[in-house]
């Protein structure tokens, strides 16, 4: 196992065309996360899960974003209707659950987005 | 609530000289302390943490942090930079909220190595 993938790396897309993007995990992690890093800022928590379940999708930007992970392994990040500003990346990052979210996250090169 | 401050966007630091790239936190309650490096159209890679005990954390690539809680501060070091060191540090805090873990980053600094 190479590491986290993401597919696209990179994404041109015209206003109000849906996208889609897609994670694989790490294949033994169980926890599977969504970021969103801006030019000049950190990354933004969007959304996580442990295995299928969607346990956090409060910080997703709007309706506009929905994530799955249908069979608990792979995942995909679906934005509708895209406006300039929602051009990023977006990073998909993985682990195993344990008491420190984050202690071993892997993350990915992440999906940069860029809607004209 | 929770933040975090990278009080240098850039810093540039000559081949084989010492480094300190600056972050302080806030937060009401205790927090798990990270440091994430980002080379060019790459991911996130995890320097090092603190979770607890000893203040003084030792990473990977020779980087080092000191947690300092009365001051609220995670500094990142490495006594004698190099070329490849080049890159983007993220100074992240994360605490248990709701069932999870509500992790929020810097915005990072950018370390410029002049050879």
């Amino acid at each position: 196992d190479t590491g986290v993938s993401q597919d696209p790396r990179h994404k041109i897309t015209k206003r109000g065309q849906n996208v889609t993007f897609r994670c694989d995990p790490i294949s033994e992690h169980n926890r599977l996360y969504w970021y969103r890093q801006t030019l000049g800022q950190g990354p933004e928590f969007l959304t996580y899960f442990q295995n299928e379940a969607q346990l956090e999708k409060s910080r997703l930007l709007s309706d506009r974003f929905s994530a799955e992970r249908p069979k608990g392994s792979f995942s995909t990040l679906e934005i509708q209707r895209t406006e300039q500003g929602d051009s990023a990346m977006y990073l998909c990052a993985s682990s195993l659950a344990g008491e420190i979210l984050l202690t071993e996250a892997f993350f990915g090169q992440g999906t940069r987005l860029t809607v004209v | 609530a929770q933040s975090v401050t990278q009080l240098d966007s850039q810093v540039p630091v000559f081949e084989e000289a010492p480094v300190e790239l600056r972050c302080n936190y806030s937060s009401s309650v205790s927090v798990y302390l990270f440091w994430y490096v980002q080379y060019p159209n790459q991911g996130l890679q995890l320097l090092l943490k603190y979770l607890s005990g000893s203040t003084l954390v030792k990473g990977i690539n020779g980087f080092e942090a000191e947690f300092n809680k009365s001051q609220t501060s995670f500094h990142l070091r490495k006594p004698s930079v190099h070329i490849s060191d080049t890159a983007e540090y993220f100074c992240a805090v994360s605490r248990n909220s709701g069932g999870y873990q509500k992790v929020t980053f810097g915005i990072g600094t950018k370390l410029q190595v002049i050879p």
